[in-house]
């Protein structure tokens, strides 16, 4: 069974700072990883995807793609009290994507 | 361009019953998925449908079904409705091609609740 494990948190941040969130996956088939933000009660918003290894920026977010250790990663530089959220992670594999459960970030001012 | 639109919004029912919901992608994507979220099991797939066709399917009982019509809108169906089938049913829509750039785009969500 594939699976895509995330701590759930709370993981909580003063503003201003890095706030690193990670995901691991188990299936070696796994093409493309993406990060979604998710605010409570809303649907979840797409923040960037990665599917080579290495670092992918965009504005304040970057995210990290280990393959070979099956790990990817998002962090979010100069963390504002608005980015507090949950943060999916989801694996793109044989047209079908896994989410992991999420973890919830605090961000306090 | 207009994002994904789900109807309704909002929905009450009661066990026994069934619902079908709605869901109008992007246009020009052909790929329409759906997952039920609940607070306990997080985000869940349901099915996906591509050109008309179910083309994956995730492992929920057949109380749940789903369709898609040649424009790419696509219901779902769940019939015998049991309290546990309170969620958030959210659909996403794609291009729906093979590359690993195929990036899905969610709608709003039906918040469905079952008494």
């Amino acid at each position: 069974q594939k699976e895509v494990e995330q701590n759930s948190g709370p993981l909580s941040v003063p503003e201003g700072a890095i706030a690193s969130l990670n995901c691991t996956y188990s299936d070696r088939g796994s093409q493309s990883f993406f990060w979604y933000r998710q605010y409570s009660g809303k649907s979840p918003e797409l923040i960037m995807f990665i599917y080579s290894n290495g670092d992918k920026e965009d504005g304040r977010f970057t995210a990290q793609l280990n393959k070979a250790s099956q790990y990817v990663s998002l962090l979010i530089r100069d963390s504002q009290p608005s980015d507090s959220a949950t943060y999916l992670c989801a694996v793109h594999a044989g047209n079908m994507l896994t989410f992991g459960g999420g973890t919830r970030l605090m961000v306090k001012p | 361009k207009a994002g994904v639109t789900q109807t309704p919004r909002y929905l009450i029912k009661t066990r026994g019953q069934q619902v079908t919901l709605s869901c109008s992608p992007i246009s020009g994507h052909r790929s329409v998925s759906w997952y039920q979220q609940t607070p306990g099991q997080g985000l869940q797939f349901l099915f996906e449908y591509f050109s008309e066709t179910q083309r994956n399917k995730g492992n929920f009982p057949g109380r749940f079904s789903g369709r898609q019509f040649s424009n790419s809108r696509s219901e779902m169906n769940v019939s015998t409705l049991e309290l546990g089938d309170s969620a958030l049913y959210l659909c996403a829509s794609s291009f729906g091609s093979s590359t690993t750039t195929d990036t899905q785009y969610f709608g709003p969500g039906t918040r469905l609740t079952v008494l």
